[in-house]
């Protein structure tokens, strides 16, 4: 069945180390995003890319970085500089509809909850 | 001032019990879209609509663009039902989105 894979479920990192979260889909779609999610927060956007080798940075970009080599694939590694990573992240997918303001349907994987020791 | 605003924040409910979640947001749009968090973490769409109303089983979702407000019921309610629903209405033209914070709810059996 097509979907969005992410990996690890749960991570855990020492201070000063950087962590790489992969995400990917096998729904062909060419937007893919990263968010992050805290308690009593609506989710915020990081990082998203409407296409292969291009992407840009959401509301909290900073202490992250991403890549996208492939259409299906959107690692989003957390830095060191990252000051306060615990939370909850979340990839998701969507198709991308040029000249046309949201009109794709959301999908997400499960998450993958990053604590730091 | 949130773009999205969602009432209640925490609803527990016995299990057949008849539920309403609303939404209401700041923003023009061309499409809201209902989210299901289940407890595992893991989020699933359950409605894209831009009017009028949605139905999917148990499941009806309503807007009414003019006063930039939806709802969505929940009829026959049952455990498995308990989840946070999120909303969650375009922003700009980048396939970006304002959420809402969510809704947290509980069926009881």
């Amino acid at each position: 069945d097509g979907g969005i894979t992410q990996s690890p479920k749960y991570l855990f990192r020492k201070e000063g180390q950087n962590v790489t979260l992969s995400c990917e889909q096998n729904l062909n779609h060419d937007a893919m995003y990263w968010y992050r999610q805290d308690p009593g927060q609506g989710l915020r956007l990081i990082y998203y890319s409407q296409i292969v080798n291009d992407f840009q940075k959401g509301d909290i970009a900073e202490g992250y970085s991403v890549s996208r080599e492939k259409k299906e694939s959107f690692p989003l590694t957390v830095t060191s500089a990252q000051k306060n990573p615990t939370a909850f992240y979340l990839c998701a997918s969507s198709k991308r509809l040029a000249g046309l303001a949201n009109t794709g349907e959301l999908f997400f994987g499960e998450g993958s909850r990053l604590t730091v020791l | 001032k949130n773009e999205v605003e969602q009432s209640p924040q925490n609803l527990t409910a016995q299990e057949g019990e008849f539920i309403t979640i609303n939404c209401s947001y700041s923003v023009g749009i061309s499409a809201l879209h209902w989210l299901q968090q289940h407890p595992g973490g893991g989020i699933v769409s359950l409605f894209m609509l831009s009017s009028g109303k949605k139905k999917h089983g148990r499941l009806i979702a309503t807007i009414n663009i003019q006063e930039k407000h939806s709802s969505l019921h929940i009829t026959a309610s049952h455990p498995r039902d308990s989840a946070v629903y999120i909303c969650a209405v375009p922003r700009g033209t980048g396939n970006q989105f304002y959420f809402g914070t969510g809704t947290s709810l509980t069926v009881i059996p």
